[in-house]
């Protein structure tokens, strides 16, 4: 069964530091979203990606966020400067469709900044 | 207000039980429901979706919609050890292109 996948697993940085945090979509999915998940708290949505574009951003994807779609399969989250508060786990996710299609997630990058 | 709101729990129920599992949401052009299951440091994993009023089976979880009362309910039939997790409720609007909103989520144990 097709499956997102992330890379990698655990990236622990040092504030101030920049990251990149990678993504394999489904094959055929067209829509492509991170979204984080602080320690304890709920799953925060941080911005789609459609057509080599973003479709929509959250309050907290700021200008220190940025995606990417370098290629053909990959998809990108870019933090530039870390910060202690940017500590969470990072979900890629897609679907195939839009406006409510089924998001299917990855397994996550987890985050810790030092 | 919170966009969607579940009962953190925990709620534990024995092996065998039906486990219930409730979400209420605040926006009435909410469109699109989904309950996904969270293990301990995984992702999100999709167990079911739900667009219309009414209840919707798939296996041993029924999910149950009502657009009026803003509201969405998961039931797991016949309880197993394995289903012990955090369950998410996620609500998607048409108005806010493909974001998601998450609730909580509500901790589930089942007691062998």
């Amino acid at each position: 069964e097709p499956e997102v996948t992330q890379t990698p697993s655990h990236q622990v940085t040092q504030m101030g530091q920049e990251v990149i945090l990678r993504c394999v979509p489904i094959s055929n999915h067209l829509y492509f979203y991170w979204y984080r998940q602080i320690l304890g708290q709920k799953v925060e949505f941080l911005v789609s990606f459609y057509n080599n574009e973003i479709s929509e951003k959250s309050e907290i994807f700021d200008d220190q966020f940025s995606v990417e779609r370098p290629d053909g399969s990959n998809f990108t989250l870019k933090i530039r400067s870390t910060k202690l508060e940017d500590s969470a786990m990072y979900f890629c996710a897609s679907s195939e469709g839009y406006n409510t299609d089924t998001q299917y997630f990855g397994p996550g990058t987890r985050l810790t900044v030092l | 207000q919170k966009e969607v709101e579940q009962n953190s729990g925990p709620l534990s129920v024995p092996e065998g039980a039906i486990a219930s599992l409730n979400c209420t949401y605040s926006d009435r052009v909410s469109q699109s429901f989904f309950w996904y299951r969270q293990y301990s440091g995984k992702s999100p994993e999709l167990i079911m979706s739900i667009y219309s009023n009414g209840d919707k089976e798939d296996g041993r979880f029924t999910a149950q919609l009502n657009k009026a009362s803003q509201y969405v309910s998961l039931l797991i039939r016949d309880s197993q050890p394995s289903d012990s997790a955090t369950y998410l409720c996620a609500v998607g609007k048409s108005n806010t292109g493909n974001q998601f909103y998450f609730g909580t989520g509500t901790s589930l144990t089942v007691i062998p």
